[in-house]
């Protein structure tokens, strides 16, 4: 059973530019969340999809967009890029319902540099 | 609002040694735990979980927490660490909510495990 994967696991942009993250959900889960962890920090939440809505969201610029696929992947944009966007960029999916929904299981993440 | 504080930034400790890591919350409402762990360069691992029943809560390589309620805290505990549990430690805090969950994270504690 293959669990959470995101793509790429390595990125460098120029600031200014535009770029796309990939997530494919746990099998089973219906539910996709990004976070942002700065060097140093802890994870920061920035939204969460289920049925292909943004259900959820953190407090992160407009320049944070994301999409959800009918197969539940997801994709996370971030766009016009600064110097402070460079950070590990982790997705985490869950289902169910109820309490066993706030369980997430994360993938590797992906490394963003800005420079 | 939910935060966590995680009390210490980095514990070292001689292997075979017991540890402690520290985690408190601030919520108004029943929340739930988490305690992940994260390995250089590599996403959230779950350790173990609290969503209900027992308050003390037993998770993957050997680490249990206790949850306190009246004191609003959920430490972490290993009777006896090895090298290889040297890693960055998160505590984090859910809510289950319908139209959506996220999950609140601590700053991390790094735990240095020496020989």
């Amino acid at each position: 059973d293959a669990g959470v994967t995101q793509s790429p696991t390595h990125l460098i942009k120029t600031r200014g530019q535009q770029v796309t993250l990939r997530c494919s959900p746990k099998s089973g889960h219906d539910t996709v969340s990004w976070y942002q962890q700065a060097l140093g920090q802890g994870p920061q939440f920035i939204f969460q999809y289920y049925e292909e809505e943004e259900r959820q969201r953190g407090n992160f610029p407009d320049r944070f967009s994301g999409h959800q696929f009918p197969n539940y992947s997801s994709e996370l944009n971030v766009n016009a890029l600064l110097l402070g966007d460079s950070a590990l960029y982790l997705c985490a999916s869950s289902g169910g319902t109820g309490p066993q929904s706030t369980e997430a299981f994360f993938g590797q993440g992906t490394r963003l540099t800005v420079v | 609002a939910q935060s966590v504080t995680q009390l210490d930034s980095q514990v070292p400790v001689f292997e075979e040694a017991p540890v402690e890591l520290r985690c408190n919350y601030s919520s108004s409402v029943s929340v739930y735990l988490f305690w992940y762990v994260q390995y250089p360069n590599q996403g959230l691992q779950l350790l173990l979980k609290y969503l209900s029943g027992s308050t003390l809560v037993k998770g993957i390589n050997g680490f249990e927490a206790e949850f306190n309620k009246s004191q609003t805290s959920f430490h972490l505990r290993k009777p006896s660490v090895h090298i290889s549990d040297t890693a960055e430690y998160f505590c984090a805090v859910s809510r289950y909510m319908e139209y959506g969950n996220k999950l609140v994270f601590g700053a991390g504690t790094i735990l240095r495990v020496k020989s």
